[in-house]
């Protein structure tokens, strides 16, 4: 069965950093994207960036360059979002999915990690 | 700030039919990129629903249908039914920004 599974909800201070990540299985993890997605709460879906794991080209939104970083190890099928210092308004619920090429479909979905930034 | 405008709402009864609009601009659905649709469940991740404008996955009833003309695109759902009440977006490539772009979502309620 194809799919990607993510790490586990996440409770943090403004100030701290976080790693989350997202597993794929099923298929040869290397010759597809893997998209970030955010969904803050009551909120629309709103496109990160993405990643091709077979050689790590990296693309990002104007909205989140410079906010996030979005990185891939392909030796075990993982998919890395991360932020170096988080603020409250990073709270949301983040998916991953996957993309055979930039213009097609996010066809597969990871469950989704819920991040809760508050003091 | 999405660049593909939905209606923030959409009602019927079940039975009847719906349509969810799609509108964007000359540098992604009027480029000829394709539009994707899916759906999200209370409390679920999205699941694709409609690509390639068109084209249903294996699974997805044929009660959703995609089209796309100029630079806009619609989802239909004929025979609605209590299982359809959900949220609904649209995608598409965007040159000028160089990413892939999310409508602005549609609640579709099931009176």
């Amino acid at each position: 069965e194809v799919q990607l599974v993510q790490s586990g909800a996440e409770v943090k201070k403004p100030g701290e950093s976080l790693k989350i990540s997202c597993k794929g299985s099923g298929y040869s993890f290397s010759s597809y994207w893997i998209g970030w997605v955010r969904q803050m709460p009551g909120k629309g879906l709103e496109w990160m960036g993405i990643i091709y794991p077979g050689d790590s080209d990296t693309r990002y939104s104007p909205s989140f360059q410079g906010q996030v970083t979005i990185s891939a190890d392909k030796s075990i099928s993982t998919a890395y979002l991360q932020w170096s210092s988080l603020k409250a308004s990073d709270t949301a619920m983040y998916y991953c999915a996957r993309q055979s090429t930039t213009t097609r479909p996010f066809d597969i979905w990871g469950q989704g990690t819920m991040v809760t930034v508050s003091s | 700030q999405s660049v593909l405008t939905q209606p923030p709402s959409v009602s019927g009864a079940p039975g009847q039919r719906v349509t969810i609009s799609c509108t964007g601009s000359s540098s992604n659905i009027g480029a000829d990129y394709d539009v994707h649709w899916y759906q999200q469940l209370p409390g679920t991740a999205p699941k694709l629903l409609i690509y390639g404008n068109g084209n249903r996955p294996s699974g997805v009833p044929d009660r959703f249908s995609g089209s796309k003309s100029g630079t806009s695109a619609s989802l239909a759902i004929t025979g609605l039914q209590a299982e359809d009440e959900a949220d609904y977006y649209c995608q598409s490539y965007d040159s000028s920004l160089r990413s892939s772009v999310f409508g602005t979502g549609t609640k579709v309620t099931v009176l």
